[in-house]
C-alpha cells in the first residue's frame, strides 16, 4: 500500500531563517510526487511536480528535490506570507487517485 | 497551473434538504474528477473519484446515496449532499486531472464550506 509521511507535523521560523520540509513515501512505481500549498480556508495549490529521483524543481523561495525515498521542499529565507500548510502526494503505477501526507503547517514569524 | 472553479465557496442549509456543489475545470478537459472532504487541521480524505460519463468510485465508508457525484461533462463535476444533518458539516473540496497535464498532476478547486443547521 503506498503510504506518505510528512514532518515536521508544525514548524515555526522567524523571518529570513531557512530550513527544510521532508516528504518521505513508499509507493511501487512512483508517477509522480507532487507539493501543494494550502491557507486556511482554501482548497490547496498546486506547486510542484517530481518524477525521477535526482529531479529538482524551484519557485521563488521554494525548492522541491526527490530521491528514491523522499522528497525534501527547501524554503529560503522565507516571509511571513510562506505560511500555509504544505502538502505532498504521490500517484503510484496505474492509480488515479492520489496519497496525501499529513501536511506541514508552516509558520513564519516577523 | 490550470484553473478549477468550485462553487458555493460557503452554503448554509437547513436539516434535512439537500445541496449542490458544482466544481468546474476552466481551461481544460477533466477527465477525472476527484471530491475530497477536510476536518479542521487534518488532511484530506478522499470521497470518490468519477470519470466522466462513467459512476463515481466511492471510498470505503462513503455513503454514495448520500453524497451523490455526477461528471457528465469533460468541464463538470458536482456533489450533492441530500438530507444534509449537521455531521455533513465539513469543507468539500473538489480536484480535477486532465489529458493535457500528462495525466498526472491534479488541480484544486477553492474549497466549500457547508455548514448545515
Amino acid at each position: 500500500e503506498d503510504q506518505v509521511t510528512q514532518s515536521p507535523e508544525a514548524l515555526r521560523l522567524q523571518e529570513g531563517e531557512s530550513s527544510s520540509l521532508n516528504c518521505s513515501y513508499t509507493v511501487s512505481g512512483l508517477r509522480g510526487l507532487f507539493w501543494y500549498r494550502q491557507d486556511p480556508g482554501k482548497g490547496p495549490e498546486f506547486l510542484f511536480t517530481l518524477y525521477s529521483a535526482g529531479e529538482e524543481k524551484e519557485k521563488e523561495r521554494l525548492k522541491a528535490t526527490l530521491t528514491k525515498k523522499e522528497s525534501f521542499l527547501h524554503i529560503t529565507a522565507p516571509k511571513p506570507e510562506d505560511s500555509a500548510t504544505y502538502l505532498c502526494a504521490v500517484l503510484g503505477p496505474g492509480a488515479q487517485k492520489l496519497v496525501f501526507g499529513q501536511g506541514t503547517r508552516l509558520t513564519i514569524n516577523p | 497551473g490550470a484553473v478549477v472553479s468550485q462553487h458555493p465557496s460557503w452554503v448554509i442549509c437547513k436539516s434535512g434538504t439537500s445541496v449542490k456543489i458544482e466544481c468546474r475545470s476552466l481551461d481544460f478537459q477533466a477527465t477525472t474528477m476527484f471530491w475530497y472532504r477536510q476536518f479542521p487541521k487534518q488532511s484530506l480524505m478522499l470521497m470518490a473519484t468519477s470519470n466522466e460519463g462513467s459512476k463515481a468510485t466511492y471510498e470505503q465508508g462513503v455513503e454514495k446515496d448520500k453524497f451523490l457525484i455526477n461528471h457528465a461533462s469533460l468541464t463538470l463535476s458536482t456533489l450533492t449532499v441530500t438530507s444534509a444533518h449537521p455531521e455533513d458539516s465539513s469543507f468539500y473540496i473538489c480536484s480535477a486531472r486532465g489529458q493535457g497535464h500528462g495525466n498526472t498532476e491534479a488541480f484544486f478547486g477553492q474549497g466549500t464550506r457547508l455548514t448545515v443547521v
